[in-house]
């Protein structure tokens, strides 16, 4: 595609309810990443991805949060009994390699009510 | 870790007046890549322009610019002749070359005043 998608743009859960967030990169991106940001902050890491390794989950917030990408194309993220405070932003970057820059999605804004 | 600071949470510009954002950042690396990225209220982040640390150039993107300190770790951005349509949310962001992991400031709300 011509730029990294995410799905859905918006997504409102109940707490406790579990949740699916999609991202597809550039074809060819090599790495993707993973992003929280709550509203007025920069984008906090959650998780890299080299190809279908996952390298760095260190920013994940709990073991309530799961991300694959199986196939080192399609990503997903996602948060099992979902809690107020995961609500936010996630945002999905890709890039090709080395020091390229991130090409990120339009984010998917989550609400816990 | 690395961190990096934005001392300013909000600025404002007179439409086509010039405009300067801050960021400092703090590391023990000696080569590495820094960012401004700009962050409509659409919410996708976008590249305005990068700096490799090994340049000595400041680099230029038609209206924006960088003022790159190496030694004072500091990185930041002009933009020259405002426009309403530079109103956003700019965020500073430094590369790790050997983990390929970027850290973000918590940004720069810039209003541009017609």
């Amino acid at each position: 595609g011509a730029g990294v998608s995410q799905s859905p743009r918006y997504k409102v859960a109940k707490r406790g309810q579990d949740v699916a967030l999609r991202c597809d990169p550039i074809s060819g991106h090599v790495s993707l990443f993973w992003y929280q940001q709550a509203l007025g902050q920069g984008p906090e890491f959650l998780t890299y991805f080299q190809n279908e390794a996952q390298l760095d989950k260190s920013g994940l917030p709990s073991d309530r949060f799961f991300a694959e990408r199986p196939e080192g194309s399609v990503s997903t993220l996602k948060i099992q009994r979902t809690q107020q405070e995961d609500s936010a932003v996630y945002l999905c970057a890709s890039n090709p390699t080395g020091p390229s820059p991130l090409h990120f999605g339009n984010g998917t804004r989550l609400t816990v009510t | 870790a690395q961190t990096v600071t934005q001392s300013q949470p909000e600025m404002s510009v007179q439409e086509a007046e010039t405009v300067t954002l801050s960021c400092t950042y703090d590391t023990s690396e000696s080569d590495y890549y820094l960012f401004w990225y700009k962050q409509p209220p659409s919410r996708q982040m976008i590249l305005v322009i990068r700096q490799e640390a090994y340049k000595q150039q400041n680099a230029t993107e038609n209206r924006f610019s960088v003022n790159f300190q190496k030694a004072a770790k500091s990185f930041s951005l002009k933009i020259s002749d405002s426009q309403l349509g530079d109103a956003a949310m700019y965020f500073c962001a430094y590369r790790s070359p050997p983990s390929n992991q970027f850290y973000f400031g918590t940004g720069t709300s810039l209003t541009v005043i017609p």
